[in-house]
């Protein structure tokens, strides 16, 4: 059964710094992979995904992910943290073939002036 | 960009009533829908998938009585919370895909926030 551990219900930054969220996966066979955004008292909106391809996804808003196969990780990184990027954030995996999400529990990003 | 609209955005009810919440596709069709729930804190659960046109297909330990699921058009499912007690207070969230194929993206409605009294 797939499952999804992010590391960290929150994480706290300083604008301008470096945002890293910890995306760590189990699965049998490659899935596809996720992150979503959520603000609060609103549903979800897609940050990136990876399917195929290249393993390095960038997505809206700045955000980029990595794919590490060996690792089964899936981070979240963004160079310069924004006021506006404090929300929840969910990583999900879906198996090829299904159409169903595993959602994390979710890590807070908490930016500081 | 594909638009999910999920109504209403807040109730709040008393013991004993049901609660119908409403997901519609604003600019694509979605055969199959899902519906989430979220505790405080907490990720998303998977309720059940909606099928347009057949029965929903339900999560372990969801209750299919209490929880009704009706997708009857392509661009509309609703999730009806039956003899509502304050233990189903809870944000609900439906989502859809815009295209077919697993890896296409779910894109989620804005969700309903439900207190029960």
């Amino acid at each position: 059964a797939q499952s999804v551990t992010q590391l960290g219900s929150h994480v706290s930054v300083s604008e301008g710094a470096l945002v890293l969220l910890r995306c760590n996966y189990s699965s049998s066979v490659p899935p596809y992979l996720f992150w979503y955004v959520q603000y609060p008292n609103q549903g979800l909106q897609l940050l990136l995904k990876y399917t195929t391809g290249a393993t390095l996804v960038k997505g809206i808003n700045g955000f980029e992910a990595e794919f590490e196969r060996g690792e089964t990780s899936f981070h979240l990184t963004k160079p310069s943290a924004h006021m506006s990027d404090a929300a929840e954030y969910f990583c999900a995996v879906s198996l090829q073939g299904f159409q169903k999400l595993v959602f994390g529990t979710g890590t807070r990003l908490l930016v500081s002036p | 960009g594909a638009v999910v609209s999920q109504h209403p955005s807040r109730v709040i009810c008393k013991s004993g009533t049901s609660v119908k919440i409403e997901c519609r596709s604003l600019d694509f069709q979605a055969t199959t829908m899902f519906w989430y729930r979220q505790f405080p804190k907490k990720s998303l659960m998977l309720m059940a998938t909606s099928n347009e046109g057949s029965k929903a297909t339900y999560e372990q330990g969801v209750e299919k009585d209490k929880f009704l699921i009706n997708h009857a058009s392509l661009t509309l499912s609703t999730l009806t919370v039956t003899s509502a007690h304050p233990e189903d207070s809870s944000f609900y969230i439906c989502s859809a895909r815009s295209s077919t194929g697993e890896s296409s993206p779910l894109h989620f409605g804005n969700g309903t926030r439900l207190t029960v009294t």
